[in-house]
């Protein structure tokens, strides 16, 4: 079966280093996605990407966050100066609008310390 | 501004028994609504969808209701067993959009 996956699955960080955070996207979907889930709380938002750009973005994405897909492929989230409250599980999704349905990674879990 | 809303944080009940896990939405615009099931450490893995132009899904043991004027929709699991245990979230969409807006989560128990 079709998967999203994501490297690495656990990165720990100095505060105000950067950061990147990599998906492989399964391979005919179009639309792309991060989300948050900080420990204990909800799934955030993050960003959409189609068709090479940002399709909307959450307000918690803001200067220090950046995607690319580089090679038609890759699909990455680059936090430039890591803040402490940006510790959280990161999870790409994939989305086809032939099911509708958000196939999600297994999350990249980072500590900012 | 929580647009989407699961007022149970947690839920036990006994296997073989039915889960009940509702969703309230406040987004009018919303014409899509999906639950997913997450393990710990693991991604959100979709169960079960609902576009607004049905009022109920089924898919095995598991249902889902939509209730637009009320704004609310529930998952039905029957008969619940103890593999269900895990934290489901309700997300909505509008058509056109390309995000997802997720609930807080609703932690089920099933207990053996």
């Amino acid at each position: 079966e079709p998967e999203v996956t994501q490297t690495p699955s656990h990165q720990v960080t100095q505060m105000g280093q950067e950061v990147i955070l990599r998906c492989v996207p399964i391979s005919n979907h179009l639309y792309f996605y991060w989300y948050r889930q900080i420990l204990g709380q909800k799934v955030e938002f993050l960003v959409s990407f189609y068709n090479n750009e940002i399709s909307e973005k959450s307000e918690i994405f803001d200067d220090q966050f950046s995607v690319e897909r580089p090679d038609g492929s890759n699909f990455t989230l680059k936090i430039r100066s890591t803040k402490l409250e940006d510790s959280a599980m990161y999870f790409c999704a994939s989305w086809t609008d032939e099911t509708g349905e958000l196939f999600f990674g297994e999350g990249s879990r980072l500590t900012v310390l | 501004d929580q647009q989407v809303k699961q007022n149970s944080p947690s839920l036990s009940v006994q296997e073989g028994r039915i889960s009940i896990l509702n969703c309230d939405y406040t987004n009018s615009m919303f014409d899509y609504f999906l639950w997913y099931k997450k393990y710990p450490a693991e991604g959100p893995t979709f169960l079960i969808s609902i576009s607004s132009i049905k009022d109920k899904n089924e898919d095995g043991r598991f249902t889902v209701f939509l209730n637009k004027s009320a704004k609310h929709l529930s998952l039905h699991i029957v008969p619940s067993q103890p593999g269900d245990s895990a934290v489901y979230f309700c997300a909505a969409s509008t058509s056109g959009t390309y995000k997802y807006i997720f609930g807080t989560g609703t932690r089920l128990k099933v207990l053996a």
